[in-house]
């Protein structure tokens, strides 16, 4: 069955600092791929996607992603965190188990910015 | 495009009781998904939506709950007899049939005494 795994469940970095969360997969083909970012209290908004193509993505916010197939991963970073990033980061990937495109998350990394 | 939207933000409900959340997608949205999110874990998937069409239901939703799209428009999502393990945000997304990328709304979040 597919999975993810987000291996850091808290993460605190100084603002100003670079960021790298981890993201693994587990999926015999090239998978879609995605970062979603929550807030306290609100839903989920889209960072950024992997379909094909250019392994690195860009996302908004400042955020990028690298596509490696060859670790299963799919990490996401930032040269430059802000206070405003603090918030928690899933990772997830399409279910080609089922037919219907649902995601399947990972557990999800918390963000901590201190100043 | 106002986004996705749900309604209520927030319900407290007494066990036993039921409750009815409703989902607006992005208009146009064919495809309409219903998730549930508990402390400190990622959204699992309930139920999948093809226009008024319910095409698939994950082995979490048990037969207390009931969603219903009924003009392929918005969606509701009810439980019956509540319990106070149904405690969790209950997240709608909506997506195009052309593309994977799932819009989500702010969620609902219940809880349940």
């Amino acid at each position: 069955a597919q999975s993810v795994t987000q291996p850091d469940i808290h993460i605190t970095v100084s603002e100003g600092a670079s960021l790298e969360l981890r993201c693994n997969y587990s999926y015999g083909a090239t998978p879609y791929l995605f970062w979603y970012v929550q807030s306290p209290g609100q839903g989920l908004q889209l960072l950024l996607k992997y379909f094909s193509g250019d392994t690195l993505v860009q996302g908004i916010k400042g955020f990028e992603a690298e596509f490696k197939r060859s670790q299963s991963s799919f990490n996401l970073r930032k040269p430059s965190v802000h206070w405003s990033d603090a918030a928690e980061y899933f990772c997830a990937v399409v279910d080609y188990g089922g037919s219907q495109g649902n995601l399947i998350f990972g557990k999800g990394t918390k963000l901590s910015v201190k100043p | 495009d106002t986004g996705v939207s749900q309604d209520p933000r927030h319900k407290i409900t007494k066990r036993g009781q039921n409750v009815t959340f409703r989902c607006d997608p992005i208009s146009e949205h064919n495809r309409l998904y219903w998730y549930r999110q508990t402390l400190g874990q990622g959204p699992e998937f309930l139920t999948y939506f093809q226009n008024e069409a319910q095409l698939e239901k994950s082995r979490l939703l048990s037969d207390r709950f009931s969603a219903e799209r009924p003009k392929g428009s918005f969606s509701t999502l009810e439980i019956q007899r509540t319990e106070q393990g149904d405690s969790a945000m209950y997240l709608c997304a909506s997506s195009t049939l052309s593309e994977e990328t799932q819009y989500f709304g702010p969620g609902t979040r219940l809880l349940v005494l």
